[in-house]
């Protein structure tokens, strides 16, 4: 399974774009890319996921590179409540991961 | 609201007792996976149920179980519990039997407490 690289934490002002970067420089051919937000405790939220392509849904976008070595989830207009801990995941079936540390947005007035 | 369900949402317990979870995953949906998340840890998968049949296994300790029943609800059982088996427990559940192309959906979880 390819290993993924968060930062630990991020900041972003209220209304402007957040970009969330995650490198998996190891990821193999049928690997997916899976992003999930958990807010406090509460269960995991599905934002989005891709494979080779580009990816856009009415929470967010996922810009993958040409050599799939890393990838940014982009919230496009961050509000207070996508203040969250956020995980990015590289595998062919993603229920099997162990989530990892992920990155902690927060998303400041 | 993202349809699966899982009880009860809190449970206290005594050190060395058994407890069973509870997960009813969205309509449809035939795999169902447990996680288990300690105090500032990441989520740690557990074990997962495809249709009524174990599909694969993460860091499951002995001492857990689970089973996915005919109407493909699903029940983790813990047993001689220990204070660190005091944890939040997610259920989620997708349609197939890989997360691969499709999206999982989680519980709110059941918050364990063992005293």
């Amino acid at each position: 399974d390819a290993k993924t690289t968060q930062p630990t934490s991020m900041d972003c002002a209220e209304g402007r774009a957040a970009n969330l970067p995650c490198n998996h420089s190891t990821i193999s051919g049928n690997e997916y890319v899976y992003w999930y937000r958990q807010i406090h405790s509460q269960g995991p939220q599905y934002i989005i996921h891709g494979l080779k392509n580009n990816e856009t849904n009415e929470m967010a976008s996922l810009i993958i590179t040409e050599d799939r070595k890393s990838s940014t989830l982009i919230l496009p207009h961050a509000t207070l409540r996508d203040t969250a801990v956020y995980y990015c995941i590289v595998r062919v079936n993603a229920g099997k991961s162990t989530f990892g540390d992920g990155t902690t947005l927060t998303v400041k007035p | 609201d993202s349809g699966v369900t899982q009880t009860p949402k809190h449970l206290i317990t005594a050190t060395g007792q058994r407890v069973t979870l509870r997960c009813s995953p969205r309509s449809g949906d035939l795999s169902v996976y447990w996680y288990q998340q300690s105090l500032d840890q990441g989520l740690q998968f557990l074990i997962q149920y495809y249709n009524g049949e174990e599909r694969a296994k993460g860091n499951i300790l002995e001492r857990f179980s689970a089973q996915q029943f005919p109407d493909l609800h699903s029940e983790l059982n813990l047993s001689s519990l220990e204070l660190g088996d005091s944890a939040l427990y997610f259920c989620a559940s997708s349609v197939s039997d890989r997360w691969g192309n499709t999206e999982a959906f989680f519980g709110q979880g059941t918050r364990l407490t063992v005293v």
